[in-house]
């Protein structure tokens, strides 16, 4: 069955650490991957996606992730967090069935940042 | 550029009361969804639509309504409305390719006391 797991439930990081989000999915074909944020009471906002060519992905604040095939893996990561970071992630997979191009979602990672 | 809109932001119904969550996008995309999001339990999907005048359920759609007579809107109806129902929900749309984001609604909050 397609499925996208997020391990972690809650990080917290020390600001100015580096910080990786886990992602792993379950999808027969070649997936296309999106990890979005959350801030509190506000909708969620695309933070990069990946769908061919390089494994490794920029997106916007300072974000990257990286595809791993081998691992079914699409892990997000930043090499300094800033308190503003502070948020809810979520990684989703947009999979076809039948007629619904649906995107599966994780149950999503909240992240707090000690000053 | 307005993007996904809904309306109300907040809303208190009494249980039994109904209501009308509205939705509009202006970015002429195929496919709408109505999400609710509870506390620790992700994105549940309640109706999705890929076109003006088709719409399908989603995981938990019992107790909601939709339509979409538009490309534009696709309001989420509860007719009997019940303190289950107390979660925030999401309006996305989507352009329809795979490779293609959903963009999101503010959130409307809805409590069913």
């Amino acid at each position: 069955a397609q499925s996208v797991t997020q391990p972690d439930i809650h990080i917290t990081v020390s600001e100015g650490a580096s910080l990786e989000l886990r992602c792993n999915y379950s999808y027969g074909a070649t997936p296309y991957l999106f990890w979005y944020v959350q801030s509190p009471g506000q909708g969620l906002q695309l933070l990069l996606k990946y769908f061919s060519g390089d494994t490794l992905v920029q997106g916007i604040k300072g974000f990257e992730a990286e595809f791993k095939r081998s691992q079914s893996s699409f892990n997000l990561r930043k090499p300094s967090v800033h308190w503003s970071d502070a948020a809810e992630y979520f990684c989703a997979v947009g999979a076809d069935a039948g007629n619904n191009r649906k995107l599966i979602w994780g149950l999503g990672t909240s992240l707090a940042v000690n000053p | 550029n307005a993007g996904v809109t809904q309306t109300p932001k907040f809303r208190i119904l009494k249980i039994g009361q109904s209501m009308t969550l509205q939705c509009t996008q202006d970015m002429n995309h195929n496919y709408m969804y109505w999400y609710r999001q509870d506390p620790g339990m992700g994105l549940k999907l309640i109706y999705y639509s890929v076109g003006a005048g088709i719409t399908d359920k989603g995981e938990v759609p019992n107790g909601y309504n939709v339509s979409r007579s538009t490309t534009e809107d696709f309001p989420l109806r509860l007719e009997l409305a019940a303190p289950s129902q107390t979660s925030v929900y999401f309006c996305a749309s989507r352009r329809g390719t795979l490779n293609t984001e959903a963009f999101f609604g503010q959130g409307t909050r809805l409590t069913v006391v």
